[in-house]
């Protein structure tokens, strides 16, 4: 089975371009994660979906930070205009509905604000 | 609302000692527990899950952990470490319905010779 798929893995950018991350859930998914994870700060949950729909963007930093689910197969998560502060790896999850369902975790895309 | 603590930072084992991760959680009613791993560069991946009966649970890799309500605890174990599982460990919990896991801030496990 093909796991969550991010894209791209590494991205390098100057401050005050757009950056856009991208999140493929698993097929069958009907919740979608997003994380961003720093040394000093660990793990954060910036936003979550389910059925397509946020539930939760209390974890979004600012409004420069902005996220979308099209359909059940494609998120994004953009940040317009990008910050050296924002440099972290980004993680997408996925799981199914119900309970304490586990959420897979998809390989990230380390972000780099020069 | 739920949440998890993972007393130890870093943690340093020979390599074919025993480990013990310790991970303790508050939360109301029967938890959802999960320990996750991570390799340097990769995602979280899921070692093993706790959601009811057998409060023993084997996971992959050769860990397992111990559900203990008494003690609000999941500790994570492996009789015998191999170089391979130095990593970043997490333990989540998780409740009913739609919600995220709420994560521990991870346990860094170095592995020496």
């Amino acid at each position: 089975d093909a796991g969550v798929i991010q894209s791209p893995r590494h991205e390098v950018t100057e401050m005050g371009q757009e950056v856009t991350l991208r999140c493929k859930p698993i097929s069958g998914h009907n919740s979608l994660f997003w994380y961003r994870q720093t040394m000093m700060r660990g793990l954060e949950l910036l936003i979550y979906f389910n059925n397509n729909v946020p539930i939760d963007d209390s974890g979004m930093p600012e409004d420069r930070f902005s996220a979308k689910m099209p359909n059940a197969s494609f998120s994004t998560l953009k940040i317009q205009p990008s910050e050296p502060r924002d440099s972290a790896v980004y993680f997408c999850a996925s799981s199914p509905n119900g309970g304490g369902q586990p959420q897979h975790f998809g390989d990230g895309t380390r972000l780099s604000i020069l | 609302a739920q949440s998890v603590t993972q007393p130890d930072i870093h943690i340093t084992v020979s390599e074919g000692a025993s480990l013990e991760l310790r991970c303790n959680y508050s939360y109301g009613a029967t938890p959802y527990l999960f320990w996750y791993v991570q390799s340097p560069g990769q995602g979280l991946q899921l070692l093993l899950k706790y959601f009811s009966g057998d409060t023993l649970v084997q996971g992959i890799k050769g860990f397992e952990a111990e559900f203990k309500r008494s003690q609000s605890s999941f500790n994570l174990r492996k009789p015998s470490v191999h170089w391979s599982d130095a990593a970043e460990y997490f333990c989540a919990v998780g409740a009913a319905g739609n919600t995220p896991l709420v994560f521990g801030k991870g346990t860094r496990l170095s592995v020496i010779a």
